[in-house]
């Protein structure tokens, strides 16, 4: 299943890099979503898209930069981040969001570590 | 706030043997109900899902869940696991919030099947 794609994988950074994470989906939805996925904590949701408009920002800071050029993409820029912020990051989809029983199809996630 | 508990961080079992893992959520309202699976080195995936009707959801690879509304509960069962089965299960809500329906997972509960 290749429904969302995540590039990279593994990404190492500086606390002083810039480096952004994107997100591909074949689905034909219109939702998508970056999740952080830490050990121990459930899955913090970060921001939706729906129709490329951000619709939810839970908080997140603003080292946390997320871009939607279209349905099919979603990049979050990083940059100036903490150590705290190594984590695995989820890119998912779904038809739209905020849908009554709406499944969300997830990419593989890109491991994070900020030294 | 919402919340949604999963009390076995880790789980080892051996072949075989039943499986159970608890889920607990803490919301008044209408819910859906979800567990998502991810086996090693793959996407998170949905495993099965409740929306309405029979409270007894049967999901993919023999897996089934009860939905238990007084309690609040809907625990993840498999009469008899497999080594495959080895993988990290997420319980998730969809609930109503603001007039939308937000996902809230839990932590996760870590399976290892010994051969």
């Amino acid at each position: 299943e290749t429904g969302v794609t995540q590039t990279p994988r593994h990404l190492v950074m500086g606390m002083t890099n810039k480096k952004s994470l994107k997100c591909e989906q074949h689905l034909g939805h219109n939702a998508m979503y970056w999740y952080k996925q830490s050990a121990k904590k459930p899955l913090e949701l970060m921001f939706v898209y729906n129709f490329k408009e951000q619709t939810e920002n839970n908080s997140v800071p603003s080292r946390f930069s997320p871009e939607c050029p279209n349905s099919s993409h979603l990049f979050l820029h990083l940059h100036t981040l903490q150590p705290e912020d190594s984590a695995l990051y989820l890119c998912a989809s779904s038809q739209e969001p905020g849908n009554w029983g709406e499944t969300q199809y997830f990419g593989p996630g890109t491991r994070l570590l900020v030294l | 706030a919402q919340s949604v508990s999963q009390h076995n961080h880790h789980v080892i079992l051996s072949e075989a043997a039943s499986l159970e893992l608890g889920c607990n959520y803490s919301y008044g309202g209408t819910v859906n109900l979800f567990w998502y699976v991810q086996y090693p080195g793959q996407h998170l995936q949905l495993l099965l899902k409740y929306f309405s009707g029979d409270p007894l959801v049967k999901g993919i690879k023999g897996f089934e869940a009860e939905f238990i509304k007084s309690k609040f509960s809907f625990n993840l069962r498999k009469p008899s696991v497999q080594w495959s089965d080895t993988a990290e299960y997420f319980c998730a809500v969809n609930a109503q919030t603001s007039g939308t329906y937000k996902y809230i997972f839990g932590t996760g509960t870590r399976l290892k099947v010994l051969a």
